[in-house]
């Protein structure tokens, strides 16, 4: 079956570092997003990883590993407004995207 | 600016009254999606299209139907609502061919079923 995991919940401080994994198996691989979402709000682009390694984009990096089916989002210099559900998505053999549930991240002062 | 609208934002709706939810998109883009995302979970695919050619997933429930009559409008109808129907419904588009397939959210129809 196809599989997408990801931590429910994490807090964090503001102005400090994070890092959300999420781990995938599916059928075929076409690159792997992530997504933020506000509550209420739709989901809004963030990144995209299709070859190992980290690609760096501001204060949001995101890593990927095929061979072992996972990625992590790194959150630098976190600020309140990055409060929200950041969800993993894999592209599938025919480049539909597979969700993970979403990991919502809480920013304490 | 390019970009996928959603009307109405809000939508209440009473059990097993028919309810339509509609979509927009100026960025031309070729492939639209209708999604259901609950609370917590992960944004769960209804239908989508390539151009007018419809593809229906597998689990999604015969109460759920789709048109799109041209390339920018998607419309999703729901025919007899349940309890279990209420939901947040995102539509998405993409441009079939573009590097990565990104895919653009609107800003999604809450449903409220009473």
């Amino acid at each position: 079956g196809q599989n997408i995991d990801q931590p429910t919940e994490m807090t964090a401080t503001e102005g400090a570092i994070v890092q959300i994994n999420c781990t995938y198996q599916t059928s075929g691989f076409n690159g792997l997003f992530w997504y933020q979402q506000h509550a209420g709000e739709a989901p809004t682009f963030l990144s995209y990883n299709v070859l190992d390694g980290l690609e760096e984009k501001g204060r949001f990096s995101s890593f990927l590993s095929r061979s072992k089916g996972y990625s992590y989002l790194l959150l630098k210099e976190l600020q309140m407004k990055d409060s929200a559900s950041y969800l993993c998505a894999v592209g599938d053999s025919n480049y539909q995207l597979i969700w993970g549930a979403g990991t919502k991240l809480i920013i304490k002062p | 600016d390019a970009m996928v609208i959603q009307n109405p934002r809000y939508q209440v709706t009473q059990f097993g009254k028919p309810v339509t939810l509609s979509c927009s998109q100026t960025l031309n883009h070729n492939v639209m999606y209708w999604y259901q995302q609950k609370s917590s979970q992960a944004p769960k695919l209804l239908f989508h299209y390539y151009d007018k050619d419809f593809n229906n997933e597998a689990d999604t429930p015969d109460n759920f139907q789709s048109r799109r009559p041209n390339t920018s409008f998607c419309f999703l109808d729901i025919r007899s609502p349940g309890l279990g129907d209420a939901a947040m419904y995102l539509c998405a588009t993409s441009r079939q061919g573009d590097p990565y397939n990104e895919q653009f959210f609107g800003p999604g129809t809450r449903l409220t079923v009473l």
